[in-house]
């Protein structure tokens, strides 16, 4: 099954400042989701990204299919930000066996 | 629309004890799924539910059963409860279209096994 792996595992940024997160998988998925946990534990869904990119507020996320990696950016980031964000593919293409990378971990501080 | 609803919030058990973690969803998903997660790790799939009257293993199902009682419940149970089995559980519900899902999360269940 696929393999998904998560960088930085963790990041401290100041208020305001940009980041970039990455998802690497080892194989090619034809789905692709970003998901934020926030620091009480609610898991929120941010984007359905299995190719090309999508823009949700300061919240963007790019994935190239071809290549194998999934980029999400955060812009003037915020303290709400905060959390751990994962990204999750299915292990076989067209399987509901989610897979899960071990996340990111990004601290914003005011 | 209560979206994903989980009971209990937090529960302990002793080891060999038994329990059903309950879950259900108010939006029409066809597909249910039990995650746990731990410390500093990602999610891991235990069974899910493709659609009413299906289950299936994921990743880590040794120690759990499941039922997919209707469209709305699905729920998760450990027969013989084991420190392993500490963890926080997610139940989450999507719906397909295509190969498009987004799925929709419950608050969790934090559980502690003596």
């Amino acid at each position: 099954g696929i393999q998904v792996e998560q960088s930085p595992p963790d990041l401290i940024l100041q208020e305001g400042a940009n980041s970039t997160l990455r998802c690497n998988f080892s194989d090619s998925v034809n789905n692709l989701q970003w998901f934020h946990q926030n620091p009480w534990g609610q898991l929120i869904n941010l984007f359905y990204i299995p190719s090309g990119t999508k823009q949700n507020g300061r919240l963007s996320a790019t994935t190239v299919a071809t290549e194998r990696y999934s980029l999400l950016y955060i812009s003037s980031s915020q303290t709400t930000d905060s959390g751990v964000y994962f990204c999750a593919a299915p292990s076989t293409s067209g399987t509901y066996k989610y897979i899960f990378g071990t996340g990111t971990r990004l601290k914003v501080l005011a | 629309n209560a979206g994903v609803t989980q009971t209990p919030k937090f529960q302990v058990l002793k080891t060999g004890q038994s329990m059903t973690l309950q879950c259900a969803q108010d939006m029409n998903h066809n597909s249910m799924y039990w995650y746990r997660q731990d410390p500093g790790m990602g999610l891991r799939l235990i069974y899910y539910s493709a659609s009413e009257g299906t289950t299936d293993k994921g990743e880590v199902p040794n120690g759990y059963n499941v039922s997919r009682l209707n469209k709305r419940e699905f729920s998760l149970r450990l027969e013989s409860a084991a420190p392993s089995q500490t963890s926080v559980y997610f139940c989450a519900s999507s719906v397909r279209l295509g190969s498009q899902e987004t799925q929709y999360f419950g608050p969790g269940t934090r559980l502690l096994v003596l």
